[in-house]
């Protein structure tokens, strides 16, 4: 069946722009999480969806980072005034809850230029 | 709070030789933990967990790994490698307060060479 997809898989911004990066997690998964990989580094822990709202967003690394997942499938990550510091790979895993074990797309690569 | 520690950045190992990834972790409350694998411009991929029970676990591809409460580790091992094992490592942790949040460690590359 299908994983959890990102998009896009690549996204070159220049300094300033605003992004946003997308994730369909899994059909029926309850559960949604976004993490930031920074070269050389194990993955980050952003913020977790149960449903639509954010049960636990203390990772996220200032007030130019937001998430929503309106109707407690599909999700965005959005980024305001991109710096460098925030070129990554931003991951988004599901599961079918809590518990679970996740499942992770293959990632957005994000540049700042 | 919880943190991950792997020492060896990259471990390089003839092929059908055995493997030892280690992997240390600190935390106050107790812990659930797990190895996933990195393929190249792949996903993430759960190999194993341990959650309670048996310290000893068994996950895929031929990979184990032994839950050491006293020493705080969590070490996978393989006995014999294939070349397709060359890949990413990375071991992760939480708390079973707030099991939904992994904390990674930085990543052992596992390079196996013929």
């Amino acid at each position: 069946g299908a994983g959890v997809s990102q998009t896009p898989s690549n996204k070159v911004t220049e300094k300033g722009k605003y992004v946003e990066l997308r994730c369909d997690p899994i059909s029926g998964h309850t559960a949604l999480y976004w993490y930031r990989q920074s070269l050389g580094q194990g993955p980050e822990f952003l913020i977790y969806f149960q449903g639509t709202g954010a049960a636990d967003d203390s990772g996220l690394p200032n007030d130019r980072f937001f998430a929503v997942r309106p109707e407690g499938s599909v999700s965005t990550l959005k980024i305001q005034r991109t710096e460098r510091g925030d070129s990554a790979v931003y991951l988004c895993a599901s599961s079918l809850s809590t518990n679970s074990p996740l499942h992770f797309g293959n990632g957005t690569r994000l540049t700042v230029t | 709070a919880q943190s991950v520690t792997q020492l060896d950045s990259q471990v390089p190992v003839f092929e059908e030789a055995p493997v030892e990834l280690r992997c240390n972790y600190s935390s106050s409350v107790s812990v659930y933990l797990f190895w996933y694998v990195q393929y190249p411009n792949q996903g993430l991929q759960l190999l194993l967990k341990y959650l309670s029970g048996s310290t000893l676990v068994k996950g895929i591809n031929g990979f184990e790994a032994e839950f050491n409460k006293s020493q705080t580790s969590f070490h996978l091992r393989k006995p014999s490698v294939h070349i397709s094992d060359t890949a990413e490592y990375f071991c992760a942790v939480s708390g079973m307060d707030s099991s939904y949040k992994l904390i990674f460690g930085s990543g052992t590359r596992l390079l196996v060479r013929p």
